[in-house]
């Protein structure tokens, strides 16, 4: 079944600790993106990428790294730098034509 | 820049009653509307789109029409059920393939 793929579901971390989260994709989309999401608010852009070794910054990017070697793959790094990294992490991806988006399902991180 | 802005929630409302979520955005050109769904825990999911000006999109009971006259793309139910409690977001697609999204619509259906 095509689809994306985020991994694991939920992730623990400890204060000053970097931690990747994990987004794959066989729907042979170009565009992949990053979002936030906190408590009772909407989705905030961290990261994107419309082809393979490219991407930009979206409106909360610090505190956060990306790569896109693959087209499949789109990881995001937690670094110690972001202050409050404690959300419900949202990848997904778009054949880059204004059409919609398609979503994983989802990871939930905690700081501890 | 463009922008989406939706009804602030919660809503609720019983079984069976007529549901509207508003939804207006501002862009220039001719966006591509959406409306995703939300369930506790879980990603979004398409919900229904529209791509060009007058298109009804549908989906599951729930319609949507592009308003290119109101920039509106308000989101109805003629009759809810508790299983459509979810958080709702309007959405649009431009140039640059950047999507915008609403803040989101919780909407609780009661028996």
């Amino acid at each position: 079944d095509g689809g994306i793929t985020q991994s694991p579901k939920y992730l623990f971390r400890k204060e000053g600790q970097n931690v990747t989260l994990s987004c794959e994709q066989n729907l042979n989309h170009d565009a992949m993106y990053w979002y936030r999401q906190d408590p009772g608010q909407g989705l905030r852009l961290i990261y994107y990428s419309q082809i393979v070794n490219d991407f930009q910054k979206g409106d909360i990017a610090e505190g956060y790294s990306v790569s896109r070697e693959k087209k499949e793959s789109f990881p995001l790094t937690v670094t110690s730098a972001q202050k409050n990294p404690t959300a419900f992490y949202l990848c997904a991806s778009s054949n880059g034509v204004r059409t919609e988006a398609f979503f994983g399902q989802g990871t939930r991180l905690t700081v501890v | 820049g463009n922008s989406v802005t939706q009804m602030e929630g919660p809503v609720t409302l019983s079984e069976e009653a007529f549901l509207t979520i508003n939804c207006t955005y501002t862009a220039t050109g001719y966006p591509s509307l959406f409306w995703y769904v939300q369930y506790p825990g879980e990603g979004l999911q398409l919900l229904l789109k529209a791509t060009k000006a007058d298109d009804k999109g549908s989906n599951k009971g729930f319609e949507a029409t592009y308003r290119k006259e109101t920039t509106s793309f308000h989101l109805e139910k003629g009759s809810v059920q508790v299983s459509d409690s979810a958080v709702y977001f309007c959405a649009l697609i431009h140039a640059g393939n950047q999507f915008y999204f609403g803040t989101g619509t919780s909407l609780t259906v009661i028996p």
